[in-house]
């Protein structure tokens, strides 16, 4: 069946440091590929999404690449900000029209 | 544009009692979903609707859950009776009828059974 896996936390950097969130998927078909984010008290916010291979999702300075290869769609920041600090969940969406979610990455950013 | 609402925030109850949540999506979303968040996990989905019919339930504890969407509109999600494992956020969201994936979430209902 469907799956996503992505690297436990906490994850903890400094500000300005390099992120990488790995994730990983196991899917038939060819799904498309999310990235969520929790602010602490908020809601599930969709960051950013990929609908095909090769597929370069960015927003807020965060990007992601559907690499069917390996099949990862790892997230990356190149400078982090405290107010980056939230609960970043990986996820694929299938022609059925659900959404699997992995079990999410807290991401701490010290100032 | 508004965003899908829930209500309420919060709810501590005790167990064995019940409990009903309710959410109001976005406009002309004519797809809704209710999903159970515990601690530490990615969200599970409990039931879809298409306007005001089920498409899936097949996660749904139907022996104390219930959820309904009366008009294709508003949805109330049900618990009862309520047992400590139940403890979640439960989150709703919503997805227009035609095309794309991308889903829309409500802040959630944080549930503590005690």
């Amino acid at each position: 069946g469907n799956s996503v896996t992505q690297m436990e936390g906490p994850v903890t950097l400094s500000e300005e440091a390099f992120l990488t969130i790995n994730c990983t998927y196991t899917a038939t078909g060819y799904p498309s590929l999310f990235w969520y984010v929790q602010y602490p008290g908020e809601g599930l916010q969709l960051l950013l999404k990929a609908t095909k291979a090769d597929d370069k999702g960015s927003n807020k300075g965060f990007e992601a690449t559907y690499r069917k290869e390996t099949t990862s769609f790892h997230l990356e920041k190149g400078s982090v900000q405290v107010s980056d600090s939230a609960v970043y969940f990986c996820a694929l969406g299938n022609r059925d029209d659900k959404i699997i979610f992995g079990k999410g990455t807290r991401l701490h950013i010290l100032p | 544009e508004a965003g899908v609402a829930q209500s309420p925030r919060y709810k501590i109850i005790e167990k064995r009692q019940s409990v009903a949540f309710w959410c109001n999506p976005i406009s002309g979303h004519a797809t809704l979903y209710w999903y159970q968040q515990i601690l530490g996990q990615g969200p599970k989905l409990l039931i879809q609707f298409q306007n005001n019919g089920v498409v899936d339930d097949s996660q749904l504890p139907k022996d104390r859950f219930s959820a309904e969407r009366l008009k294709g509109v508003d949805s109330t999600l049900k618990i009862q009776p309520a047992k400590l494992e139940d403890s979640a956020v439960y989150l709703c969201a919503s997805r227009p009828g035609l095309g794309g994936q991308t889903q829309y979430f409500g802040p959630g209902t944080r549930l503590l059974v005690l």
